[in-house]
């Protein structure tokens, strides 16, 4: 079982549907949960950062964070075609020598059609 | 601002051959990351440096792989008589290290087509 679980997709939705995209992870040590989207042939851009368990808002895009249940979630509200990314769940933890290395999800590849 | 600048973009080489992939971070970042990015296998951590400290090697696949950073800034990821398998995308990071622990700024990548 790899540390972090995403559903690879690909989920297309219509313009204007809410999306919800989920990640699952199996080592309790990690502390700092992050979404970041990327473009084709792009790097990948952070969305949301959020260190402890609840939901966090920004704009059309809410983190949640449940650490009881190993479990985060992003939801996109009216959902736009610029929004078409993949999306990749990424975590970390201090690993005692100062490195917070991203441990990531193989990402959801997302497609809004107008 | 500027963000982290990697070079070349596209790399295609033969099989054997040694490339070098360069990554400058953001000013003013002390820590770098190097990631690979391929298909199936998602984004995987290689290297990490902070500082003057002695780096974060775990991540290294082999021992074809190194890497060094340059005063604390400029970073070069070295792979020695590549394999057709080495044929990813090649992610640097840098990061302010704080606290709360950090936030993370991608590169654009370097693509590595080993034929």
């Amino acid at each position: 079982q790899k540390e972090v679980e995403q559903d690879p997709g690909p989920l297309s939705v219509p313009e204007g549907a809410i999306v919800s995209l989920n990640c699952t992870y199996s080592n309790s040590a990690f502390q700092y949960f992050m979404w970041y989207r990327q473009y084709s042939r792009k790097g990948p851009e952070l969305l949301m950062y959020t260190y402890s368990s609840g939901n966090k808002e920004d704009g059309r895009f809410t983190a949640q964070v449940d650490k009881s249940s190993k479990y985060i979630s992003l939801f996109i509200r009216d959902s736009q075609p610029s929004d078409s990314a993949t999306y990749l769940c990424a975590m970390s933890a201090n690993s005692g020598a100062g490195s917070y290395q991203l441990t990531f999800g193989k990402g959801t590849k997302l497609s809004v059609i107008p | 601002g500027a963000g982290v600048s990697q070079s070349p973009s596209n790399k295609v080489t033969e099989k054997g051959k040694d490339v070098e992939l360069r990554c400058d971070p953001i000013s003013g970042h002390t820590a770098l990351y190097w990631y690979r990015q391929s298909l199936g296998q998602g984004l995987e951590f290689l290297i990490y440096f902070q500082g003057n400290s002695a780096p974060d090697k775990s991540g290294l696949p082999s021992d074809r792989f190194s890497a060094e950073r340059t005063g604390g800034s400029v970073s070069t990821l070295t792979i020695q008589r590549t394999q057709q398998e080495d044929s990813a995308v090649y992610l640097c990071a840098s990061s302010v290290t704080s606290g709360q622990g950090n936030i993370q700024y991608f590169g654009a990548g370097t693509r590595l087509s080993v034929l």
